[in-house]
């Protein structure tokens, strides 16, 4: 079965502090993909980054970096000098190839004070 | 470009009664998914659909029903509501089933009393 595991619940930072947010996931599938999207407190989700199963390669943008491991099946999600705009519930999430559907991970939230 | 709409955003009922949710997909996106958050359960998949046709079901009992119509829009609707059924009921739409970046509409805030 598939599955997303965000551990930590809630996360609290001092502006300017880097932060990690974990996701690990579970799937037999071979092909793959994983996304994190922000949820403000407006309720709607933002997209943030997709990977397919086959692109290892870490991504930046701007203060957002991505750590997509196979081996570990683990894809973190890093905030470089963090904002108070950047507090948020984050979600990791998987998708089986050639379906929309999308199986999220509990959430994180992250509060960044000023 | 418009985003996705999602309509109403608040809606109270009471529990028996039935409801029908809304959704505009953004203009070209044929693939339309809802989920529901709940605080207990999180984001949970209720249905797929892609070219009015419904592509995959989530774990939900047969009272949550759904459709697409031809210009891409869609409905959710619950009958015999139940109080475990208030919840955020969050609308997806992407331009194809083929993995591509879902974009969210802002929900509608179901709540059953």
């Amino acid at each position: 079965a598939q599955k997303v595991t965000q551990a930590q619940t809630e996360i609290s930072v001092v502006e300017k502090e880097d932060v990690t947010l974990d996701c690990v996931y579970e799937t037999r599938d071979t092909t793959y993909y994983l996304f994190w999207y922000k949820q403000p407190p407006s309720g709607e989700l933002v997209f943030l980054i997709r990977r397919n199963s086959f692109d290892e390669q870490n991504e930046i943008s701007g203060r957002y970096s991505w750590n997509f491991q196979k081996s570990t099946s683990s894809f973190n999600f890093t905030i470089t000098a963090s904002q108070v705009v950047d507090s948020a519930v984050y979600f990791c999430a998987l998708s089986e190839f050639n379906t929309g559907k999308l199986i999220f991970g509990q959430g994180t939230t992250l509060q960044v004070k000023p | 470009k418009a985003g996705v709409t999602q309509t109403p955003r608040y809606l109270i009922k009471t529990r028996g009664q039935q409801v029908t949710l809304s959704c505009s997909p953004i203009s070209g996106h044929r693939s339309v998914s809802w989920y529901q958050q709940t605080p207990g359960q999180g984001l949970q998949f209720l249905f797929e659909y892609f070219s009015e046709t419904q592509r995959n079901k989530g774990n939900f009992p047969g009272r949550f029903s759904g459709r697409q119509f031809s210009n891409s829009r869609s409905e959710m609707n619950v009958s015999t509501l139940e109080l475990g059924d208030s919840a955020l009921y969050l609308c997806a739409s992407s331009l194809n089933l083929e993995n591509t970046e879902a974009f969210f509409g802002q929900g509608t805030r179901l709540t059953v009393v």
